[in-house]
């Protein structure tokens, strides 16, 4: 497809479950980044890769969070022990510009993952 | 901290009218600036941007002005159109970030007919 992609669009999980979340970016674009929405906010950075390399974990909560994107394409957002707190959409984000010029900042986002943790 | 800020969580305009939507932010470092638009159920979509050495970028009937010495800016839709009734975002980056966003936390629009 021409957008981002992202699965599953809704996740349901016990508390202490373990959930992946997949993120297809547009084909080509360097830049991936995985921000967290909860609701009525603004969405939250948690990390970013360029190509295969993670250059930015700064944002995310706890070691029961990691990221992947082995090959430089797709990205694995990954939550260990999920908490009650874990709750939100999870949104992915793929880029084609990593220097300051035309269309630098203008992120494509994908639909996004809703977790609900019971 | 909220290094940006969207202090109105909603607004309502007569189609037709002007729509002004403010943010403001407390870093100093950054020195780009982006505003997107969300509709229920999709990703933000990106709407228009400013770089710090401008004040003022137009595209169409968007509008963004920067005021650097307060820190805010805000978006301008002239004349407003029902199908602007969304949420937007106003986001801030600075050069050695690597891309990274940092989002105000959104005003809904209503553009009523």
């Amino acid at each position: 497809g021409a957008g981002v992609s992202q699965s599953p669009r809704y996740k349901v999980a016990k508390r202490g479950q373990d959930v992946a979340l997949r993120c297809d970016p547009i084909s080509g674009h360097v830049s991936l980044f995985w921000y967290q929405q909860a609701l009525g906010q603004g969405p939250e950075f948690l990390t970013y890769f360029q190509n295969e390399a993670q250059l930015d974990k700064s944002g995310l909560p706890s070691d029961r969070f990691f990221a992947e994107r082995p090959e430089g394409s797709v990205s694995t957002l990954k939550i260990q022990r999920t908490q009650q707190e874990d709750s939100a959409v999870y949104l992915c984000a793929s880029s084609l510009a990593v220097v300051r010029g035309e269309g630098y900042g203008e992120l494509f986002f994908g639909e996004g993952s809703r977790l609900t943790v019971l | 901290d909220q290094q940006v800020k969207q202090n109105s969580p909603s607004l309502s305009v007569q189609e037709g009218r002007i729509s002004i939507l403010n943010c403001d932010y407390t870093n100093s470092m950054f020195d780009y600036f982006l505003w997107y638009k969300k509709y229920p159920a999709e990703g933000p979509t990106f709407l228009i941007s400013i770089s710090s050495i401008k004040d003022k970028n137009e595209d169409g009937r968007f509008t963004v002005f920067l005021n650097k010495s307060a820190k805010h800016l805000s978006l301008h839709i002239v004349p407003s159109q029902p199908g602007d009734s969304a949420v937007y975002f106003c986001a801030a980056s600075h050069y050695n970030q690597g891309g990274k966003l940092i989002f105000g936390q959104g005003t809904e629009l209503s553009v009523k007919p």
